[in-house]
């Protein structure tokens, strides 16, 4: 079965609102979480790394004022799109790794911003 | 700074026949690791077959083979046999190091479609 899972799996808005999407780690302590976007027929794009307790470290380019991400503990990290705009509708995927090193995606998140 | 590199950004291939995905890399790191990966149209990432840069010999999974060749830096995927529900996006990803926290890095992604 699934060992991460995201939610919701999809989600559409309006204009200015903000979103919060989930990514769980389901039997496994996740020490670091990843958030990737994905925009239509391109590749995976890294966002931002978060570890448990400690601030996310975002790649270049990526507004963190506009990406809230929250790890808030071993199982759970929350990536919040602030304000969100139609260029912000994507296709956010979460990558977890565990302690011994196995590594697991979210099934993804598809936001559709009006 | 490390860069994946997939120059077809599709093919397309007959049932039954074997096809060779291509990946160059670059790094100037000696510890790393080479993945692929399959995205169906459903979104999710399918792992298939990893390949650290210090296995002296190339990663295999079933119908999936990596062809490593460290000292070109590629890491193309063969698949034997193609089959229907091999049709999806691939992509070739890098990591660096071995640490759990390290990130990964991916390509632009090759379309497969396999004709019946």
């Amino acid at each position: 079965g699934a060992v991460v899972s995201q939610h919701p799996s999809w989600v559409i808005c309006k204009s200015g609102t903000s979103v919060k999407i989930e990514c769980r780690s389901l039997d496994f302590q996740a020490t670091t979480m990843f958030w990737y976007r994905q925009f239509p027929k391109q590749s995976l794009m890294l966002m931002a790394t978060s570890n448990e307790g400690s601030k996310a470290t975002y790649e270049q380019g990526v507004e963190k004022d506009k990406f809230l991400i929250n790890h808030a503990s071993l199982t759970l990290s929350t990536l919040t799109v602030t304000s969100a705009h139609p260029e912000d509708s994507s296709f956010y995927i979460c990558r977890v790794t565990s302690g011994d090193n196995e590594q697991f995606f979210g099934p993804g998140t598809r936001l559709t911003v009006l | 700074a490390q860069k994946i590199t997939q120059t077809q950004p599709g093919m397309f291939v007959q049932e039954k026949e074997a096809v060779t995905l291509d990946c160059t890399y670059d790094t100037s790191d000696p510890s790393y690791g080479l993945f692929w990966y399959k995205q169906p149209s459903s979104g999710e990432m399918i792992f298939l077959i990893y390949q650290g840069s210090y296995d002296q010999q190339n990663a295999t999974e079933g119908r999936y083979s990596l062809n490593f060749q460290k000292a070109r830096k590629s890491a193309n995927l063969v698949i034997s046999a193609s089959q229907l529900g091999d049709s999806a996006m691939y992509f070739c990803a890098m990591k660096k190091g071995y640490s759990s926290a390290s990130k990964i890095i991916f390509g632009s992604g090759t379309r497969l479609s396999i004709r019946p």
